[in-house]
């Protein structure tokens, strides 16, 4: 069964200080992994598909990063408009399955 | 930049009615699906469709659960008979391919009392 942990379950940081989420995941036979926004009362956001171990996205102050048991989301210099809860996905390879696994997510609050 | 439409956005209905939840994927992704989070959970996949059939579908989606592209721009989920507990925000959302990151939409907050 695939499973996705993240940590820590909420993260308050000071405007401008940088910080790390983190997700765990265990798949057999990873095809990718999503990073995702979420603000209160909508829908995930998409933010960054990582396919292999290594490799690196980055848009404005966020950049995910993959190794093959977990994955990172930086935040350099955070803005209160970052404020969100910060969801991770991953997309097992196996034949003809393409359904995500989502973690509980990391709450994000930026005080000015 | 395109986006997908789910109606209504809050749904209250009784026990043991039926509900339909109303989606329009971006026109040109031809892949649909179908998630819910029950609040304070995490987001769990229902179902995927393609080619105007289920291509996979989780535990969750027992006989009570259906979906349907009445048209071509249209996808719904009906729940035929809704325990207290299908109370969630439903997602649809849609892609281009399998692989990769989905669009989702707003959702739906579905009610049952």
């Amino acid at each position: 069964e695939d499973q996705v942990t993240q940590s820590p379950e909420a993260l308050r940081l000071q405007e401008g200080e940088s910080s790390s989420l983190n997700c765990s995941y265990t798949v057999s036979g990873l095809r990718g992994l999503f990073w995702y926004r979420q603000d209160p009362g909508k829908g995930p956001e998409f933010l960054f598909t990582l396919y292999s171990a290594g490799e690196e996205k980055e848009k404005e102050r966020l950049k995910a990063t993959l190794t093959k048991k977990e994955s990172f989301l930086h935040i350099t210099a955070p803005k209160p408009e970052d404020s969100a809860t910060y969801l991770c996905a991953v997309q097992a390879r196996r034949a003809g399955s393409y359904q995500l696994t989502f973690g509980k997510g990391t709450k994000l609050s930026v005080i000015p | 930049e395109p986006e997908v439409t789910q109606t209504p956005s809050h749904q209250v209905t009784q026990m043991g009615q039926e509900v339909i939840l109303r989606c329009v994927p971006i026109s040109n992704h031809l892949y649909f699906y179908w998630y819910r989070q029950i609040l304070g959970q995490k987001v769990e996949f229902l179902v995927s469709f393609y080619n105007n059939e289920i291509s996979e579908k989780s535990e969750i989606f027992d006989d009570q659960f259906s979906v349907e592209r009445p048209d071509g721009s249209n996808f719904t989920l009906k729940i035929r008979s809704t325990k207290l507990e299908d109370s969630a925000m439903y997602f649809c959302a849609s892609s281009e391919a399998p692989e990769g990151g989905y669009t989702f939409g707003s959702g739906t907050r579905l009610t049952v009392v």
